[in-house]
């Protein structure tokens, strides 16, 4: 099956710094790559939606500024945190999109990254 | 717009009895997929089932088995003689089969399954 990675699986970082969370697809190329965020007891939340070399639709109340999302290549999506604060304090997950599978409603998803800002 | 709902926050059970996870949607696409994840405590979303809207079909595999209503928009989810491993949150999710679709997801289930 469909292979999607993170990386870092957690980091602890102090406030107003910056970190980076890295998803690829191991053995598939992703298209479409999306990113979520879940707080503690709560749902999955859609954050963003990124598509290879074009800029990443954010959902709304997503800071775009906050949240650079990159998607350069058909297997590699960052997510970058600036300026982190202890409430961006969450777990990050990122799923893909088989681009050429035809099969527009499946996702795979990573394993999630745990960031904690101090 | 979609919408899942899981009216169940959290159910407790002892071992070796079943249960059912409640699942209510709405969408206003003709043809869409429902899934169901698990995610243990360690986070990683663990897929569980996908069915598309023109299935009806109730599906069984082990000690899961899904109950798909279209009349009722419903998709229940049904573990037979549960197990503490079975402990975990349970999300049902939903989306449709255009590009542009996204996966919009319910609040969640918490199963607590005790020996």
């Amino acid at each position: 099956g469909a292979v999607v990675s993170q990386h870092p699986s957690w980091v602890i970082c102090k406030s107003g710094t910056s970190v980076k969370i890295e998803c690829r697809s191991l053995d598939f190329q992703a298209t479409t790559m999306f990113w979520y965020r879940q707080f503690p007891k709560q749902s999955l939340m859609l954050m963003a939606t990124s598509n290879e070399g074009s800029k990443a639709t954010y959902e709304q109340g997503v800071e775009k500024d906050k949240f650079l999302i990159n998607h350069a290549s058909l297997t590699l999506s960052t997510l970058t945190v600036t300026s982190a604060h202890p409430e961006d304090s969450s777990f990050y997950i990122c799923s893909a999109r088989d681009g050429h599978s035809g099969a527009s409603y499946e996702q795979y998803f990573g394993p999630g990254t745990r960031l904690t800002v101090t | 717009a979609q919408k899942v709902t899981q009216a169940q926050t959290e159910i407790s059970v002892v071992e070796k009895e079943d249960v059912t996870l409640d699942c209510v949607y709405e969408t206003r696409d003709t043809t869409y997929y429902l899934f169901w994840y698990k995610q243990p405590p360690s986070g990683e979303l663990v897929f569980l089932i996908r069915r598309n809207s023109f299935d009806e079909q109730n599906e069984i595999s082990g000690r899961y088995s899904w109950n798909f209503q279209k009349s009722t928009s419903s998709f229940n989810f049904t573990i037979t003689a549960s197990q503490v491993v079975d402990s975990a949150v349970y999300f049902c999710a939903l989306t449709g089969i255009s590009g542009y679709s996204t996966l919009t997801f319910g609040k969640g289930t918490m199963l607590l399954v005790s020996p």
